[in-house]
């Protein structure tokens, strides 16, 4: 079974320092898609970044950045100088490959609230 | 935006009634997931639906059941609601083409059971 830890239930900052959300995962499957979603007040959630099992080369994306460490099976996401925009729930998924019952089905951890004040 | 549509928006209901949830997919995809999301909790997976068949299940009785419509639209259909039924419906659409598919979520429908 597929399992995804977010352990961190809520993170707050003061707006321009930097927040790390740690995402620690557990799987059978040798190839598989880790996910970052966003999900703001509104509710709905916005994809921020998918990274396949067989590519560990760490990403960075404007003030976004996610580190994968397939050794200890984390895949961390860290904004720098966070803005009172960020605030919002971060949720980590997983997913498996074509060949496993878990394709398609992206498997969530509790989801991390930040909150960034001004 | 994702493309995604849900409707209603809200909805309430009393316990035992049955209810519809809909949803449009994103242009050019044919994959439909839905999603029940508990308050403070992450998403759950439900069901989801590839060129109007059930392709996969979660951990759902199966009251809750589905449909996907040849526009790649779908519903998601709930009977004898359950105060535990309370909670953000997600629709996510995807392209599945033999990779790696990313889900677009949609705004939600937020269920009240009484």
């Amino acid at each position: 079974a597929q399992k995804v830890t977010q352990a961190q239930t809520e993170i707050s900052v003061v707006e321009k320092e930097d927040v790390t959300l740690d995402c620690v995962y557990e799987t059978r499957d040798t190839t598989y898609y880790l996910f970052w979603y966003k999900q703001p007040p509104s509710g709905e959630l916005v994809f921020l970044i998918r990274r396949n099992s067989f590519d560990e080369q760490n990403e960075i994306s404007g003030r976004y950045s996610w580190n994968f460490q397939k050794s200890t099976s984390s895949f961390n996401f860290t904004i720098t100088a966070s803005q009172v925009v960020d605030s919002a729930v971060y949720f980590c998924a997983l997913s498996g490959s074509m060949t496993t019952d878990s394709w398609g089905k992206l498997q969530f951890g509790a989801g991390t609230q930040v909150v960034v004040t001004p | 935006e994702t493309g995604v549509t849900q409707s209603p928006t809200h909805l309430i209901k009393t316990r035992g009634q049955q209810v519809t949830l809909r949803c449009s997919s994103q242009s050019g995809h044919n994959t439909v997931s839905w999603y029940q999301q508990a308050l403070g909790q992450g998403p759950q997976f439900i069901f989801q639906y590839y060129r109007e068949e059930e392709n996969g299940r979660g951990n759902f009785p199966p009251r809750f059941s589905g449909l996907q419509f040849p526009n790649y639209s779908s519903e998601l259909n709930v009977n004898a609601l359950e105060l535990d039924d309370s909670a953000l419906y997600l629709c996510a659409s995807s392209q599945t083409s033999g990779g790696p598919d990313t889900q677009y979520f949609g705004p939600g429908t937020r269920l009240t059971v009484l």
